[in-house]
């Protein structure tokens, strides 16, 4: 079983719709949880942390379910710019020096 | 803004070749990492490197080497280029494990 599974997609939407997808993990005792973004032909680049309680920055949401075991994405209001491949990750422990990284969903914005 | 650059975008090897993949950081990070993404697996961790000269085998070190002799460079060496190494390789450079920022990858084709 993959440490890190998600939904390849790809998740087509319009421009001003919610997407929303998950990602589950299979280490119940992972500490840390992030998403990237990986724009077409580019490095990926850290695009949020994912906090127990939850967080958001500006139109993305982020949570945890640990009881799951699943991170999840929510992007409001979707803008062409959005569309890239997110990437789940999951860091084992704080002591730990390895991300596990999730093969991305794939969002699509058209216009 | 941190920058990691990669010596080749695009690089085509024959089968039994010794490969060497360059990459710099400009940032003074610590660690440094070497990953291959292959589509529906993910980024996959080689290896690892947390100081000069210090290395650790990642997830997928067989048939790989590499070389830590400067803070800023970290090279990735295929000692006998094989056709399932054909692959994008990324180099990440870091100061927090899970903020890895990337360079620009080298797509490998060996052949």
């Amino acid at each position: 079983r993959k440490e890190v599974e998600q939904d390849p997609g790809p998740f087509n939407v319009p421009e001003g719709a919610t997407v929303a997808f998950n990602c589950t993990y299979s280490n119940s005792a992972s500490q840390s949880f992030f998403w990237y973004r990986q724009d077409c032909r580019k490095e990926p680049k850290l695009l949020m942390s994912v906090y127990s309680s939850g967080n958001e920055d500006g139109r993305f949401t982020a949570q945890l379910n640990r009881a799951s075991q699943y991170i999840s994405l929510l992007i409001r209001d979707s803008k062409l710019s959005d569309s890239a491949t997110y990437l789940c990750v999951v860091l084992n422990s704080p002591n730990d020096y390895k991300l596990s990284f999730g093969a991305g969903t794939t969002v699509t914005v058209r216009a | 803004d941190v920058k990691v650059t990669q010596s080749s975008r695009y690089l085509v090897k024959r089968t039994g070749e010794k490969v060497f993949l360059e990459c710099v950081q400009d940032m003074d990070h610590e660690n440094m990492f070497w990953y291959r993404q292959d589509p529906g697996l993910g980024l996959r961790l080689i290896y690892f490197s947390y100081d000069v000269k210090m290395k650790e085998k990642g997830d997928i070190p067989e048939g790989y080497s590499v070389s830590r002799e400067k803070k800023e460079r970290f090279s990735l060496i295929l000692e006998s280029a094989s056709t399932n190494q054909t692959s994008m390789y990324l180099c990440a450079s870091s100061l927090l494990v899970y903020e890895q920022y990337f360079g620009p990858g080298t797509r490998l084709t060996v052949t």
